[in-house]
């Protein structure tokens, strides 16, 4: 059975930075892409970023670029997201999810359960 | 940019309803690539359609996608009180922008 767990999230100030992880479990996690999705309160959901089961393509939405990086540990079997220069509009729950191939011309067939990230003073 | 979904559509239980998901030539109408998302309050989404048209294993074929053009849709058949949710549409945008999700469906089981 898939299982994806984040953790790391919490309350931050603005301008601070941030963690995330997730541990995967159920699948052979080298083998497949892997992103995070975030959703802020009663909104929609929004793509932030994706990396390849290699972990040498990386893709990141505008609203992150140079903000935040991902990562993944493949002997570990977690995935990361760094997060720096946190601002009040990254407020979100933030989902890890597994792609259904290694590159990214694929879904995004399983996900987490999400962990909170507020962004406040 | 987002791809366009309704905000919100109803139907009774035993009806069918479709949700549109319009997109432009460089995202929906370029890759076929869509994928839909079931979403209950308080709850990770769910895949519910991928490329297009699949179905993933265990999701009931009440559930249907198409595409058309720029222009995608969510079918869903015989409607359950169950799958009264938010619905959102996914697709992949090429190498600049990667991936777009529409704003939501909020389908409503009256």
């Amino acid at each position: 059975e898939v299982q994806l767990l984040e953790s790391g999230g919490g309350l931050v100030q603005p301008g601070g930075s941030l963690r995330l992880s997730c541990a995967a479990s159920g699948f052979t996690f080298r083998s497949y892409g892997m992103s995070w999705v975030r959703q802020a309160p009663g909104e929609g959901l929004e793509w932030v970023s994706a990396v390849s089961g290699s972990g040498a393509g990386t893709y990141y939405a505008d609203s992150v670029k140079g903000r935040f990086t991902i990562s993944r540990d493949n002997s570990e079997n977690t995935l990361y997201l760094q997060m720096n220069s946190l601002r009040v509009e990254d407020t979100a729950v933030y989902y890890c999810a597994k792609r259904g191939c290694s590159g990214f011309s694929c879904s995004m067939d399983y996900w987490g359960q999400g962990t909170l990230v507020t962004v406040s003073s | 940019s987002a791809l366009t979904q309704p905000a919100s559509v109803s139907g009774s239980p035993g009806q069918s309803i479709t949700i549109s998901c319009t997109g432009t030539s460089s995202d929906v109408g370029s890759y076929n690539l869509v994928s839909w998302y079931q979403q209950h309050p308080g709850e990770a989404p769910k895949l519910m359609i991928y490329e297009g048209s699949k179905r993933p294993s265990g999701i009931s074929n009440r559930f249907s996608g198409s595409k058309s053009g720029n222009t995608a849709s969510l079918t869903i058949s015989g409607l359950q009180a169950e799958d009264e949710a938010d619905y959102y549409c996914c697709s992949y945008a090429g190498s600049t922008t990667f991936e777009v999700f529409g704003g939501g469906t909020k389908l409503t089981v009256l």
